[in-house]
């Protein structure tokens, strides 16, 4: 079983529409962010948490909400989805403060199309 | 601003050594990472630089110079499932990570 996992994996959807994108991780990490990614574009940082009481907005927050609902869990919404915002998108989990790099560790992405 | 640079594709034939440079531009550094992401799946952590000089791992080595904001990576062996895209990140002032689009990596028989 993957240790960061994204619900859906794919979704199609029409303008308008709230969608909820999941992620839920079991590597005990404190850190967890969003990201999207679109063809030419490197990954875009959504919102950012380092703990289940710090919410942080990324360079592309704009459209859409967290939620930390546990350390294990970190929840992305789009209120009200609009065609830009079709992409992939990756939730990531990473833990510095484990003697490690840091590296991120992704989810398998959730592909969302907004119609 | 911020800008990491790779270029866009590469191409390179089973067995043999290819490098896929990365420059970057940034307000402060704390490390550099390359990840390798095949088609439609998560990027996986690959090589982190933090000093300058050579980090070899297997196939794969990574390659810092600070003073010229300069990356590489050197791919050795080549075998058909390395094809896929390689992401250069950089860890800035304030440990938020700025990456590049990536570098699409097409390996020939």
């Amino acid at each position: 079983d993957a240790d960061v996992t994204q619900t859906p994996r794919n979704r199609i959807t029409k303008t308008g529409k709230r969608i909820m994108l999941e992620c839920s991780q079991t590597k005990g990490h404190d850190r967890m962010y969003w990201y999207r990614q679109d063809p030419g574009l490197g990954l875009r940082l959504i919102y950012y948490s380092f703990d289940v009481k710090d919410i942080n907005k990324g360079e592309i927050s704009d459209g859409y909400s967290v939620s930390r609902q546990a350390q294990a869990k970190f929840s992305l919404s789009l209120e009200s989805a609009i065609p830009n915002q079709t992409a992939l998108y990756f939730c990531a989990t990473s833990d510095p403060d484990r003697g490690d790099t840091g590296e991120l560790f992704f989810g398998e992405g959730s592909r969302l199309t907004v119609l | 601003g911020q800008n990491i640079d790779q270029p866009t594709e590469m191409t390179a034939t089973e067995g043999a050594i290819v490098q896929i440079n990365c420059t970057y531009q940034t307000s402060g550094f704390n490390g550099l990472f390359w990840y390798q992401q095949h088609a439609g799946e998560a990027p996986t952590f690959l090589s982190y630089n933090v000093l300058d000089g050579l980090e070899e791992k297997g196939r794969f080595s990574s390659f810092l110079s600070r003073s010229k904001g300069y990356s590489y990576l050197l791919l050795k062996e080549l075998q058909m499932k390395d094809s896929a895209s390689y992401l250069c990140a950089v860890l800035d002032s304030n440990y938020q990570l700025i990456w590049g689009a990536g570098t699409k990596l097409i390996i020939k028989p």
